[in-house]
């Protein structure tokens, strides 16, 4: 198994459609991560769990609702997108220090492609 | 502002040369800078990390570090083909959370 698998890779869905993007780690992590990477724009931060409680919420619209039921696993649900939602969903994973400063190692998955029609 | 700034490129650098990339950032406060690269239809992965002024250097990697000028910049000497990617830099102010700058694709040409 890699490290981090996303399912699935790609997904294309109306803007009236329910969708869920999952999230696997085999790490050991205990922190886990969902960014948006859209074309010419930075890798965007969106939520954070750290010992499965969601530590970060990154002013993020209420159609995406994370999900973390143990520290392997990480959904994103998708409800009533927007065309503009249209984007690359990466998940990633690290282990967190209990003091000091991260290590900035974050381990991502391949990527869920979303295209919204 | 950006908070972390990176010229979008392309960086184009022949074979054997060195790929010089810079990166600034807005927050005086912050505390670890890294690099990631991340190859075109692939997730980033993490190839420096750098904490403290000065250089540091990894194989054909050196990060370089100035917090006063808040800039921290990457080197790749003896650039081969495989090093086209594009390059992000990625800063930590506080907590777990990271702040990435836009990238810059790197084309090394034979």
């Amino acid at each position: 198994e890699t490290g981090v698998t996303q399912t699935p890779r790609h997904l294309v869905m109306g803007m009236t459609n329910k969708k869920s993007l999952k999230c696997e780690q085999h790490l050991g992590h205990n922190a886990m991560y969902w960014y948006k990477q859209s074309a010419k724009k930075p890798l965007e931060l969106m939520f954070v769990y750290s010992l499965e409680e969601r530590v970060e919420n990154n002013s993020v619209p209420s159609r995406f609702s994370p999900e973390c039921p143990n520290s392997s696993h990480l959904f994103l649900h998708l409800h009533t997108l927007q065309p503009e939602d249209s984007a690359l969903y990466l998940c990633a994973s690290s282990q967190d220090r209990t003091s000091g400063p991260t290590t900035g190692e974050l381990f991502f998955g391949e990527g869920s492609r979303l295209t919204v029609l | 502002q950006k908070e972390v700034e990176q010229n979008s490129g392309p960086l184009s650098v022949p074979e054997g040369a060195i790929a010089s990339l810079n990166c600034t950032y807005s927050d005086r406060v912050s505390q670890s800078f890294f690099w990631y690269r991340q190859y075109s239809g692939k997730s980033p992965e993490l190839i420096m990390s750098i904490y403290s002024n000065g250089d540091k250097e990894d194989g054909r990697f050196t990060a370089q570090l100035n917090k006063a000028s808040q800039y921290v910049s990457l080197l790749i000497r003896d650039s081969q083909p495989s090093d086209s990617a594009t390059y992000l830099c990625a800063v930590n102010a506080a907590g777990n959370k990271l702040t990435f700058g836009g990238g810059t694709r790197v084309l090394v040409k034979p």
